[in-house]
């Protein structure tokens, strides 16, 4: 299986703050990595797909970036509704797995 | 407008096989590129990615539990079924089902999602 880890674990900032999660594959996936956020108690919504391919009605204020083995997530200008739990996942071969997640929260 | 829902009981006992439906609608599982896959969080814990079959009858599923799981559709009738045999407690967890399509490119993605079901194993 293909592992994916995620850093940091937790993050706090500020609204209007940016911030970037990092997502590292054991392997190279090329860009077959996708990002979710996940409220809690909600299922998690697809935010970006193909490493930086928005996903749509998702606002600008999310990129994604990267190719092998190493991406990112990165959001802009931080809102209120952004403090959430993100996951990347590896749709490269199966199973799809996912990272451990990164818990943003309000500082 | 994709909906998912996922249905099944919210109890089993330790051992006891789990059987979860998925039903769907605003989507074809006969239309190409096309897919419904598992997966589930325990409580406070990470996604875990259990199972996928896609419109052309292709199954994959977790090595890990491959030999406890069995994913099966019916088109006529819109619904994915998941069975999981010998259940145990660690097994306890919320089980989603997702619309998945394979972006040409940049591979498959959960893009819809149903609101998930939590399943508690207990004796």
């Amino acid at each position: 299986d293909i592992q994916m880890t995620q850093s940091p674990s937790s993050l706090s900032a500020s609204v209007g703050d940016t911030v970037t999660i990092t997502c590292r594959a054991s392997q190279s996936i090329s860009i077959y990595l996708n990002w979710y956020q996940q409220k809690p108690g909600k299922a998690p919504k697809l935010l970006i797909y193909g490493a930086s391919s928005l996903q749509s009605g998702v606002p600008s204020r999310f990129s994604g970036s990267g190719s092998g083995t190493d991406f990112s997530l990165t959001i802009s200008s931080l809102q209120p509704e952004d403090f959430a739990t993100y996951y990347c996942q590896q749709s490269y071969s199966t199973p799809n797995t996912f990272g451990q997640g990164t818990k943003l929260e309000i500082k | 407008q994709i909906t998912l829902k996922e249905s099944g009981p919210t109890l089993v006992k330790p051992t006891q096989t789990l059987t979860l439906t998925c039903t769907f609608s605003g989507f074809s599982l006969t239309t190409s590129g096309v897919g419904v896959g598992w997966i589930r969080q325990p409580p406070g814990k990470a996604l875990e990615w259990l199972a996928l079959i896609y419109w052309d009858d292709d199954k994959r599923s977790s090595p890990s539990l491959r030999k406890r799981l069995t994913i099966t559709k019916d088109t006529s009738k819109n619904l994915v079924v998941l069975t999981m045999t010998n259940m145990d407690p660690v097994d306890t967890a919320t089980y989603y089902c997702a619309h998945v399509t394979a972006f040409y490119g940049a591979g498959p993605a959960l893009d819809f999602w149903g609101p998930g079901t939590l399943v508690t194993v207990s004796s």
